[in-house]
């Protein structure tokens, strides 16, 4: 069971560039989510989807757009990068949005834009 | 002020040692109360919930303070593998979203 799959692992970007983060799960899960998290700060909740069709923002959306593409799959793109999304970015599921159940989350994308 | 903050440490402590993690909250309407493990460079893992009359599981202990917005974690007996960062993690606001506060490193020492 793989839980919540993310990809890539580790990217560069230049500047201006585009880029699309891809996450799936395998827990049939409704609600998806995406965090970056940045040395000394929590985890920030960029966007989420509480269920298939819905979708949004989070804390810190600027710069980035999503679509839920199906029930088990929730990406994530940067339309034109710049160096302040440097980050490591995770995607999570969890049953119900909002509920105490716990979100898994995957390993995480390494990002760097130079 | 951050909605959730931690002491980041960090804290390092020789195996076997009891240590206490602290976290407050700025939204008095929480909901709920987690409290999340990440190893290095690793992704974060659910270690236990915490509720109101506080709740332990095996070596780990947690409790609440509504009255005065605190979170706390008590660890008996540490292990070399407790070493990690502790994640102080809320549910709050009218969308229930987790709020993450920026974790307190611990290194367990042999």
């Amino acid at each position: 069971n793989a839980g919540v799959t993310q990809t890539p692992k580790f990217q560069v970007l230049k500047t201006g560039q585009s880029m699309t983060l891809q996450c799936a799960q395998d827990m049939n899960h409704n609600s998806m989510y995406w965090y970056r998290q940045d040395p000394g700060m929590g985890l920030r909740l960029i966007y989420y989807s509480a269920s298939e069709g819905t979708t949004d923002k989070g804390e810190v959306p600027n710069g980035y757009n999503v679509s839920r593409l199906n029930k088990r799959e929730f990406s994530l793109r940067l339309e034109s990068a710049a160096p302040s999304q440097t980050s490591v970015y995770f995607c999570a599921s969890s049953e119900l949005q909002g509920s105490n159940q716990p979100q898994h989350f995957g390993d995480g994308t390494r990002l760097s834009i130079l | 002020r951050k909605e959730v903050e931690q002491d980041p440490g960090p804290f390092n402590v020789p195996e076997g040692a009891t240590v206490a993690f602290n976290c407050t909250y700025s939204n008095s309407a929480s909901q709920s109360f987690f409290w999340y493990r990440q190893d290095c460079r690793k992704e974060p893992k659910l270690l236990m919930s915490v509720y109101s009359s506080g709740n332990e599981d095996g070596r780990f202990t947690a409790q609440l303070n509504r009255a005065s917005q605190y979170i706390s974690l008590l660890i008996r007996d540490s292990k070399l593998s407790d070493s990690a960062t502790y994640l102080c993690v809320v549910l709050s606001g009218s969308a229930r979203q987790l709020t993450f506060g920026s974790g307190t490193q611990l290194t367990v020492l042999p």
